[in-house]
């Protein structure tokens, strides 16, 4: 496609209920990030993954965050349980191995 | 360890003002470098790469690696350039791209 295309781009949800929430990535883009961004603040980084392995999910935070990608093409992030501060804009974005990285337009997820 | 790091969370600046917007980082190796905005409800997006060496909306940036330093300069800020600003590194083909916590931009009239 065109450009990183995420969805759902507004999502409110009940708190404890399980979110899901997908990217599809720049065609021929190996590497694939997720950050969250909460209001008024800056990023934080997720998952990256590198193909459909994850060499670094250290910024997840917590076991009720996961993440998988199928093949070199579309991912999903699952929040279960969802809580209150889990409510944020997050981002994917993707770039071929070190170079530009290209962002979607986010999830904006708000749990109430 | 790699890092980057943006010392300021906020900066405000008077219209026609320079401005500085300070960037360093930690990589033990030759990183490559980058400026992304965030323009207010716009999608994160790049400014500019160390490699292109060129200027961008009047910005600038020159890689110290002496001071490890990649500085976002404009000689004459405008309003239009209040936004959040994040330094990035890119190091080893597979290894992440790591990113800053950002610098919001407050552009006074």
């Amino acid at each position: 496609g065109a450009g990183v295309s995420q969805s759902p781009s507004n999502k409110v949800t009940e708190k404890g209920k399980d979110v899901e929430l997908r990217c599809d990535p720049i065609s021929g883009h190996t590497a694939l990030y997720w950050y969250r961004q909460r209001l008024g603040q800056g990023l934080e980084f997720l998952i990256y993954f590198q193909g459909n392995s994850a060499p670094d999910k250290s910024g997840l935070p917590s076991d009720r965050f996961s993440a998988e990608r199928t093949g070199e093409s579309v991912s999903t992030l699952t929040i279960q349980r969802t809580q209150q501060e889990d409510s944020a804009v997050y981002l994917c974005a993707s770039s071929r191995s070190g170079n530009t990285i290209y962002f979607g337009e986010g999830s904006w997820l708000t749990v109430v | 360890a790699q890092r980057v790091t943006q010392p300021e969370k906020l900066l405000s600046v008077f219209k026609g003002a320079p401005v500085e917007l300070k960037c360093n980082y930690s990589y033990s190796g030759s990183p490559e470098l980058f400026w992304y905005v965030q323009y207010s409800r716009q999608r994160l997006q790049l400014l500019l790469r160390h490699i292109s060496r060129e200027s961008i909306k009047g910005f600038t940036a020159d890689l110290n690696k002496g001071e490890t330093s990649f500085h976002l300069k404009k000689p004459f800020a405008q309003e239009e350039d209040s936004a959040m600003y994040y330094c990035a590194l890119s190091g080893n083909r597979d290894d992440k791209i790591i990113f800053g916590k950002g610098t919001r931009l407050h552009i006074l009239p």
